[in-house]
């Protein structure tokens, strides 16, 4: 069964300030990748995906994410954050083939500040 | 587009009592609809993925006869918490997907159950 580690539980940056959060998985096999984030008060929604292909994903709002197959990582960026990048980031994956089960890491809090 | 919608979003209720919860697909049709449960400061833990017209398949240590499922059409799933007890209190989130494979999981918001 495969596992998702996300090892930054709560993050507070200033505006403007570069993000990196981390994301590993534990998996022999193929694997989708997947970051949501959740706004408060809001639903879960998808940011950006992996499926194959160039290994650095772009998605909504400025985010990338960079898949390293030998780190078993799946690191979300963004360069410069805004206030209104505060949220939930939740990393999650499911094996290739396997249907669409998500496996969740336990997310990041972050906060941005003025 | 995908959106799902989750009623009812809060649910308040004495011991014994059974609840349903109700998962819509409004704009597309899901094939595959799953159903989490998310504890206070942890991650979401599935318990079931349910596929239209066939039976749920449950996680590991998820009590099919406690949670029944039902995926009865395209758009439309329910579950039912049988016998509700305080520790069934939880935040019970479903998702739907529009294809078996390789399709993102679109959320629904959410339902707080709160189990007197």
């Amino acid at each position: 069964a495969q596992s998702v580690s996300q090892h930054n539980h709560h993050v507070i940056l200033s505006e403007a300030a570069s993000l990196e959060l981390g994301c590993n998985y534990s998996y022999g096999g193929t694997v989708n990748l997947f970051w949501y984030v959740q706004y408060p008060g809001q639903h879960l929604q998808l940011l950006l995906k992996y499926f194959s292909g160039d290994p650095l994903v772009k998605g909504i709002k400025g985010f990338e994410a960079e898949f390293i197959k030998s780190k078993f990582s799946f690191n979300l960026r963004k360069p410069s954050v805004q206030w209104s990048d505060t949220a939930e980031y939740f990393c999650a994956v499911n094996a290739a083939g396997g249907g669409n089960k998500l496996t969740f890491g336990t997310g990041t809090q972050l906060k941005v500040e003025l | 587009g995908a959106v799902v919608s989750q009623h009812p979003s809060r649910v308040i209720c004495k011991s014994g009592t059974s609840v349903k919860i109700e998962c819509r697909s409004l704009d597309f049709q899901a094939t595959t609809m799953f159903w989490y449960r998310q504890f206070p400061k942890q991650s979401l833990m599935l318990m079931a993925t349910s596929n239209e017209g066939s039976k749920a398949t449950y996680e590991q240590g998820v009590e099919k006869d406690k949670f029944l499922i039902n995926h009865a059409s395209l758009t439309l799933s329910t579950l039912t918490v049988t016998s509700a007890h305080p520790e069934d209190s939880s935040f019970y989130i479903c998702s739907a997907s529009q294809d078996r494979s390789n399709q993102p999981q679109h959320f629904g918001d959410g339902t707080r159950l709160s189990i007197l």
